[in-house]
């Protein structure tokens, strides 16, 4: 069974930076590309970063690009997002999200989400 | 930018079928958009329904179906139960590693 497990949210004033990890069981978590998914209070679902497998590929929105910096330490089945510069706009869920597929992503990685973890808040706020 | 557009809300009575859709403001969405659906409930995280177009993830009921029509994804329900009443999201592949979600459909049943 496949389980993620975010971990790392919290409150932080802004400017701030946060490191959010996600733990993963139940998959060869390298064979996978994945993914950080956000959604602020009241709001929708926002995409937020992926990796490829083997980590030599990130993407982001470009509205997050310089802020947001996603990687994976395979050895220890586990995703990191790291975020700095945080605004009050990005106070959301924070979710861990396992793609279908994905260890060898390049210019094109066309794995959507499968499986998402429970989410961890952050809270940007004086 | 590109939108991604769904219907902010939809009503269905108990038992019945609805169809919900997923556009894009420029353009048809098509197989190469991957479109996929998410079911949420307030609380709760999302739970994948659909991939790949008309993939059901595992233990999804039969009940749920996806498709293409005409220009749009499409994420139909028949038999609706009152269960059923959450807030549903597609998500579409734009390219070079680009996922962009749709606002989401809140769906009631009534």
């Amino acid at each position: 069974e496949v389980h993620l497990l975010e971990s790392g949210g919290g409150l932080v004033q802004p400017g701030g930076s946060l490191r959010l990890s996600c733990a993963a069981s139940g998959i060869t978590f390298s064979s996978y590309a994945m993914s950080w998914v956000r959604q602020a209070p009241g709001k929708g679902l926002e995409w937020v970063s992926t990796i490829g497998g083997y980590g030599g590929a990130t993407y982001y929105p470009n509205s997050l690009r310089g802020r947001f910096t996603v990687s994976r330490d395979n050895s220890k089945n586990t995703l990191y997002l790291e975020m700095i510069s945080l605004r009050a706009e990005d106070t959301a869920i924070y979710y861990c999200a396992k793609n279908l597929g994905g260890a060898y992503c390049g210019g094109d990685c066309p794995y959507p989400i499968d499986y998402w973890g429970q989410g961890t808040l952050v809270t940007v706020s004086s | 930018q590109t939108v991604v557009t769904q219907e902010p809300s939809f009503s269905v009575s108990p038992g019945g079928t609805v169809t919900l859709t997923c556009g894009l403001s420029s353009g048809s969405v098509s197989n190469n958009y991957y479109p996929s659906w998410y079911q949420q409930t307030p609380g709760q995280a999302p739970r994948t329904l659909i991939y790949n177009t008309n993939t059901r993830s595992s233990g999804v009921p039969d009940r749920f179906s996806g498709s293409i029509l005409g220009d749009k994804a499409a994420l139909t329900i028949t038999g609706a139960q009152a269960h059923d009443e959450s807030t549903y999201y597609c998500l579409l592949y734009m390219g070079s590693g680009f996922w962009v979600f749709g606002g989401g459909t809140k769906l009631t049943v009534l």
